[in-house]
């Protein structure tokens, strides 16, 4: 079964400090990967999209990470702010096809001043 | 520019009423998702539009209809509501590239 699990469940974190949010798929054939991040109460804003041949992509303080041979992704934070609190998503696409995206449940990541 | 709107933002409701949720995007997106999101899971998809008079089902349809009023317009309907479909229901779009836009949710309570 095509499937998105994402570790850990919740992070805390202070202020400045650096993290890494993990996600390892199952979904064959591979097409893209993304992350998401969705402020509470608010819908999921994208953050990076990754395709099959890229290993690595930046958005300003956040890096994310690719590897499909082992099927795992990483989102890193660097010198993390206090608006940097927020579930963060992993998706990757569905073979099935009409942009159809499978979700991973988040990483709920607060930073602590 | 607008980008994706829902309305309402909150509802409650009582068990067999209906209602309908509304989208609407303005990027001119052919595509168009309706998803619900409890709590500890990923975001599920209900139904989607590939493209304007087209519909299909997604991973959890039971319970729900759409309509694609024209290509800005995406509706959700609960027939008969279930304490079951207390949710938050987003709406997104995307066109033929890879990114998907996600509207601010409806938070849905069916007591």
């Amino acid at each position: 079964k095509n499937q998105v699990e994402q570790s850990p469940q919740s992070l805390i974190i202070l202020e400045g400090k650096n993290c890494t949010l993990q996600c390892n798929y199952t979904v064959s054939p591979f097409s893209n990967l993304r992350w998401y991040k969705q402020d509470t109460g608010r819908g999921p804003v994208s953050l990076t999209i990754m395709t099959f041949s890229e290993n690595t992509k930046s958005n300003g303080r956040y890096t994310a990470t690719l590897d499909a041979d082992t099927k795992q992704s990483s989102l890193h934070i660097t010198a993390s702010q206090l608006s940097d609190s927020a579930s963060y998503i992993c998706v990757v696409s569905d073979p099935g096809g009409y942009n159809k995206l499978i979700f991973g449940a988040g990483t709920r990541l607060a930073v602590h001043p | 520019n607008a980008g994706v709107t829902q309305t309402p933002k909150f509802q409650v409701l009582k068990t067999g009423q209906s209602m309908t949720l509304q989208c609407a995007q303005d990027m001119n997106h052919n595509s168009m998702y309706w998803y619900r999101q409890d709590p500890g899971m990923g975001l599920r998809l209900i139904y989607y539009s590939a493209s304007e008079g087209t519909t299909d089902k997604g991973e959890v349809p039971n319970g729900y209809n759409v309509s694609r009023l024209n290509k800005r317009e995406f509706s959700l309907r609960l027939e008969s509501a279930a304490p079951s479909q207390t949710s938050v229901y987003f709406c997104a779009s995307s066109s033929s590239s890879y990114e998907q836009y996600f509207g601010p949710g409806t938070r849905l309570t069916v007591t």
